[in-house]
């Protein structure tokens, strides 16, 4: 059974604060990694992709793989009120069109 | 791009009651996934299809569930008898072979009663 951990939170940050969501998988072979928000009442919305061990930043966003210990994580600088949403931790595991397996996300509240 | 269009957006019936959700995917897009979201339960796979072919079953919970992708632009998901504890969200996505990020639709919200 291939599965995706996250801690389900709530995870409660200070307004300007880093925010920190980590992810554990179980799948060794697994190729791709992605964090998907969603916002209450919404679908979720993908954000961050990750390929390779090592960092990757896109904005306010840097996302952190590292395969050896199959952890991936998500750092949000500067957080803001409009980033409180739950956050998914996704895996493809076969690195192909074979869909994503899922954590059961973190529910993030930033406080202003 | 209209993105993965999904039907009925809202939808309260009594058990016992058929339910058809649809999926209408994005243009281009190979494969095709059902999800449900509970909150115990998280964003569980149903059933995908690749080419319009159902390639794994294996999430459906029971007999009750039943899937088709007629088309490349139409696919339904079927709920028959329905019970309550099938209440749920329940997202189509789609994902092209090009890459293997998956695009949801924005989900039908299904209340058994």
């Amino acid at each position: 059974q291939k599965e995706v951990e996250q801690n389900s939170g709530p995870l409660s940050v200070p307004e300007g604060a880093i925010a920190s969501l980590n992810c554990t998988y179980s799948d060794r072979g697994s190729q791709s990694f992605f964090w998907y928000r969603q916002y209450s009442g919404k679908s979720p919305e993908l954000i961050m992709s990750i390929y390779s061990n090592g960092d990757k930043e896109d904005g306010r966003f840097t996302a952190q793989l590292n395969k050896a210990s199959q952890y991936v994580s998500l750092l949000i600088r500067d957080s803001q009120p409009s980033d409180s949403a739950t956050y998914l931790c996704a895996v493809n595991p076969g690195g192909g069109a074979d869909g994503l397996t899922f954590g059961k996300g973190t529910h993030l509240i930033i406080q202003p | 791009d209209a993105g993965v269009i999904q039907s009925p957006r809202h939808e309260v019936t009594e058990m016992g009651q058929e339910v058809t959700l649809r999926c209408k995917p994005i243009s281009g897009h190979n494969s095709l996934f059902w999800y449900r979201q509970t909150m115990m339960r998280g964003l569980e796979l149903l059933i995908y299809f690749n080419n319009n072919v159902p390639i794994d079953d294996s999430g459906m919970p029971e007999d009750r569930f039943s899937a088709k992708m007629p088309n490349a632009s139409f696919s339904t998901l079927k709920i028959q008898p329905s019970e309550p504890r099938d209440s749920a969200v329940y997202f189509c996505a789609g994902q092209s072979r090009f890459g293997d990020t998956i695009y949801f639709g924005e989900g039908s919200w299904l209340t058994v009663v």
